[in-house]
Parts: C-alpha cells; sequence; structure tokens
C-alpha cells in the first residue's frame, strides 16, 4: 500500500533556530515528491522533487531528495514568527496516479 | 490570475439532503481531484480525473460522485450526506503527472467547510 510518512508530527522553536523536517514514502512507480505549506487555508506548493541529492532552494528554505531510502528533507534556516504553519508532504504515483499525502509537521515558531 | 475556486466556503446541512461542491479552474490543467482533510488523518483523496469524462476513485471515495463534463470544472456531488462526512474538502487542479520534466504540483482551492448535521 502507498504511504508517505512525516515526522516530527509537530514541533516548536525559537525565531532564528534551524528546523528539519522529514519525509519517507513507500510508493509504487515513484513519480514525483511535492512539498506544500497549510496556514488557515489552502496548501502553497513549496517544491517539487524528481531527482535525487538536488537541492532546491527558495530563500531560507530548501529541499532535497533521497530516491534510494526513498526519503525527503525539508530545512527551513533562520525561521521567523511567518513560517509556523503545517508542512505537507506529498507523493505521486505513476500507477496509480495518486497524489498521496502525509499527515504533515505543525511547526510552530515563537518570537 | 490563475486560480481554483470552490464554492461555497462554508455549508452546513442536514443528514440526507443532497447537496454539490462546485469546483473550477482557469489553468486548462487536465488533472483535477478533490480531497478531504480531517485532523490526524492529513489529506485524503476522494476522487480523481485524468481529463475530461475520465473519472477514477482515490482512497475514500464512498459517499461521493463526481462529473468531468468540462475540463475546467469538477462538482463533488455527495447525493445522502451524513455526519461523518463533516471535514473540509480541497479541491485541486494540475497538469497531467504524464508530463514529464513539467511542473506537476497542484493548485488547491480556499476549501469548503462542510459541517452535516
Amino acid at each position: 500500500e502507498d504511504k508517505v510518512v512525516q515526522s516530527p508530527l509537530s514541533l516548536v522553536v525559537h525565531e532564528g533556530d534551524t528546523v528539519t523536517l522529514n519525509c519517507s514514502y513507500e510508493v509504487t512507480n515513484f513519480r514525483s515528491l511535492l512539498w506544500y505549506k497549510q496556514e488557515k487555508k489552502a496548501p502553497t506548493f513549496l517544491f517539487m522533487l524528481t531527482s535525487s541529492g538536488i537541492e532546491k532552494k527558495s530563500g531560507r528554505l530548501s529541499s532535497i531528495l533521497d530516491k534510494k531510502e526513498l526519503f525527503s528533507i525539508l530545512n527551513i534556516t533562520a525561521t521567523q514568527t511567518g513560517d509556523s504553519a503545517v508542512y505537507l508532504c506529498a507523493v505521486t504515483s505513476g500507477a496509480t496516479n495518486k497524489l498521496i499525502f502525509g499527515t504533515g509537521t505543525l511547526l510552530a515558531v515563537q518570537p | 490570475e490563475a486560480q481554483v475556486t470552490q464554492n461555497p466556503r462554508y455549508l452546513i446541512t442536514v443528514t440526507g439532503k443532497k447537496l454539490t461542491v462546485t469546483c473550477s479552474q482557469n489553468m486548462n490543467h487536465e488533472y483535477m481531484s478533490w480531497y478531504r482533510q480531517d485532523p490526524g488523518l492529513g489529506l485524503r483523496q476522494i476522487y480523481y480525473s485524468m481529463n475530461v469524462e475520465v473519472t477514477d476513485k482515490g482512497d475514500v471515495p464512498e459517499g461521493y460522485k463526481v462529473s468531468r463534463k468540462e475540463k475546467r470544472n469538477f462538482p463533488l456531488i455527495l447525493e445522502s450526506p451524513s455526519p461523518n462526512q463533516t471535514s473540509l474538502y480541497f479541491c485541486a487542479s494540475s497538469l497531467s503527472p504524464y508530463r514529464v520534466g513539467m511542473n506537476t504540483e497542484a493548485f488547491f482551492g480556499q476549501g469548503t467547510r462542510l459541517t452535516v448535521v
């Protein structure tokens, strides 16, 4: 059965800290892995990863994929209170054409 | 502006009264899908559509129907809603996952919070 597991479920940090969020997956015919940020509304897209070892970067956020070990990490450096959100990881299965989401990591950044 | 539009945003209804949540996208995307989001369970896919007149069940299709008569619209139908369908619903669209090398990320609507009493 296809599944996506994120860890930790939640964490609380202080502004300026660096955090690493984890996403591991098992999926038939992996096609891509996506990270989303969800505040109080719809998820917004962060990154799409298809190749191992190539870091994607956007400002203080970066992500990398390891297709051999079947996981991805999302790093956030110098965290700010505006980074507080649920971060969702999702994987696309080429066999089923489904987009499978993990349950998310709730990040709270305290001033 | 590229967007996915869902309506209504909030809905309270009674058990058994048929309802439809509409979803429309203006990006000419082939792939559209519906999710429900529940605490501790994350986003679970209800139905998806690869293109016009092509729909498939997701992981939690029971109690729902969809149709895809036009590329831009993908309504979600609850023929006889029950309280266990109280949830936050999201519609999403993207390019086909078969478009290798292209950004196939899903764009989400703003969500519909449904309460069935």
